[in-house]
C-alpha cells in the first residue's frame, strides 16, 4: 500500500468555521490531488498540485484553497464551511505526468452542521 | 451529464457467477483506470489500461479504444468481491486529471 494518510478521518464542524484537512505521503510522488465524493456524482477534483508551491484548480474549487509547502504534505482548507461542503474528501497521489497508477488516502468524512 | 457512464449501477449475483461491469466514455482518451472501493471507503487501483486486455488473478479488464468502451470481468465471484467498482478516464498523458464514473455497486451473495 502506498504511504498516504489523511487527517482528520472524521470531523463535524459548524457552518462558517474554517476547516483544514491534511494529506501526508511518504512516497515522494510529485502530484497530489484533493477530490470530493458525493452520492450520485463521481469523484470530483477540487484542487491538485504538481510540485511544492505549484497548485491549480479543479472542477469544484469554489470555497476551497490548498497549500503545498513540502513535497509530502498537501493541505485543503475550507475558509468558511457550508453545509454543501458536507462530503467525503479523498487525497490521491501519482508519480508523474504519463499514465501512472493513482493511490488514494482512506478518506476524510466531513459534516458541516 | 457525466462523461463516463457505467452500467449497471447496481449488480447482485450469486457466489461463483461470472461478473461483467461496463464503462463507456464520450471522447478519445489516453488511459482508463478501474478502481475498487470497499465499504468503509478505501479506494484501490485495480488496473490502468490504454489498449487491449489486462489480467490479475480473477479480474480481467479490457478496453476497445475505437468503441470507447471498457469492461471489467470477475471470474468465480466471491463475497469478498462485494464493493463499488469505479471507472475513470484520463484524457491525455500531459494532464493527470481523471474523470470518474459514478460506480457500480456489486454484491455477491454466498
Amino acid at each position: 500500500d502506498a504511504g498516504i494518510t489523511q487527517s482528520p478521518r472524521h470531523k463535524v464542524t459548524e457552518t462558517g468555521t474554517p476547516v483544514t484537512l491534511r494529506c501526508h505521503q511518504t512516497e515522494n510522488h510529485r502530484y497530489m490531488y484533493w477530490y470530493r465524493q458525493d452520492p450520485g456524482h463521481g469523484l470530483r477534483l477540487i484542487h491538485y498540485s504538481y510540485g511544492v508551491k505549484d497548485t491549480d484548480k479543479g472542477e469544484v474549487s469554489d470555497g476551497y484553497s490548498v497549500s503545498r509547502s513540502k513535497t509530502e504534505d498537501f493541505l485543503l482548507t475550507l475558509e468558511s464551511a457550508t453545509s454543501s461542503q458536507t462530503s467525503v474528501y479523498f487525497c490521491a497521489i501519482t508519480r508523474g505526468l504519463s499514465g501512472n497508477t493513482i493511490y488514494f488516502g482512506e478518506g476524510s468524512w466531513l459534516t458541516v452542521v | 451529464k457525466n462523461e463516463v457512464e457505467q452500467s449497471p449501477q447496481n449488480l447482485t449475483a450469486q457466489e461463483g457467477e461470472f461478473i461483467t461491469i461496463n464503462c463507456s466514455y464520450s471522447v478519445g482518451i489516453s488511459a482508463l483506470h478501474w478502481l475498487q472501493q470497499h465499504p468503509g471507503g478505501g479506494i484501490v487501483s485495480l488496473f490502468m489500461l490504454s489498449s487491449g486486455k489486462k489480467k490479475h488473478g480473477r479480474l480481467i479488464a479490457t478496453i476497445n479504444i475505437q468503441e470507447k468502451h471498457s469492461s471489467l470481468h470477475i471470474t468465480a465471484s466471491h463475497p469478498r468481491d462485494s464493493a463499488v467498482y469505479i471507472c475513470a478516464v484520463q484524457y491525455n498523458f500531459g494532464n493527470e486529471k481523471l474523470t470518474f464514473g459514478t460506480g457500480t455497486r456489486l454484491t455477491i451473495i454466498p
